[in-house]
């Protein structure tokens, strides 16, 4: 069963720039995940789906920062326009149903602004 | 609010020394506790986890005990090998709300 897919992998872009990740979860998996980790630090949540609704986006700043989930599976996070403190790597979960579900990770987006 | 702390790395070990690495936590209710190791250059993956108290999580040789009178679910490892090396990160998830990490600890073993 394939896993968590997340692309891309690495990004560099200068600051200002728009810049967008993608995320496939595991098959059949309602609940998503955005994390932001900094580096030497454990993840932080972003946004959580259960299915296309956004049940939990307090965390997420929302005057550059945006995603959807339009048909309850992948799923894109954008940031628009990036900021040298953005460089960070964002890591995409899934679970079966609810937060007490096991979380599944993607190996995470690694961004780097200039 | 919940929160997690876990010692401070990095730690490096000799192969197969004991490992212990602390994990104590703060939450309201009952909540399910978990550890998470981050090989280099993949994924965090779930290591072991534990739903209730007196509950202990194992896998890969790795324990943790859910101990709720202490509020610490401290990973052990009894004998070290140089493919653990990895950073591992204690968490909890609790009610309604998901998971919350620590900061990790990096673990080197060395042959």
């Amino acid at each position: 069963e394939a896993g968590v897919v997340q692309s891309p992998r690495y990004k560099i872009i200068e600051k200002k720039q728009p810049v967008a990740f993608w995320c496939n979860p595991i098959s059949g998996h309602n609940t998503l995940y955005w994390y932001l980790q900094n580096l030497g630090q454990g993840p932080e949540l972003l946004i959580r789906y259960e299915n296309e609704e956004a049940v939990d986006d307090s965390q997420l700043p929302k005057d550059r920062f945006s995603a959807e989930r339009l048909k309850g599976v992948d799923s894109t996070l954008k940031i628009q326009p990036a900021e040298l403190g953005d460089s960070a790597v964002y890591l995409c979960a899934s679970s079966l149903g609810t937060v007490t579900d096991t979380q599944y990770f993607g190996p995470g987006t690694r961004l780097t602004v200039l | 609010g919940n929160s997690v702390t876990q010692m401070e790395g990095p730690v490096t070990l000799s192969e197969e020394a004991f490992l212990t690495i602390n994990c104590t936590y703060t939450a309201t209710g009952y909540p399910s506790l978990f550890w998470y190791v981050q090989y280099p250059g993949e994924g965090l993956q779930l290591l072991l986890k534990a739903t209730k108290a007196d509950d202990k999580g194992s896998n890969k040789g790795f324990e943790a005990t859910y101990r709720k009178e202490t509020t610490s679910f401290h990973l052990e490892k009894g004998s070290v090998q140089v493919s653990d090396s990895a950073v591992y990160f204690c968490a909890l998830s609790g009610g309604n709300t998901p998971l919350v990490f620590g900061k990790g600890t990096r673990l080197s073993v060395i042959a």
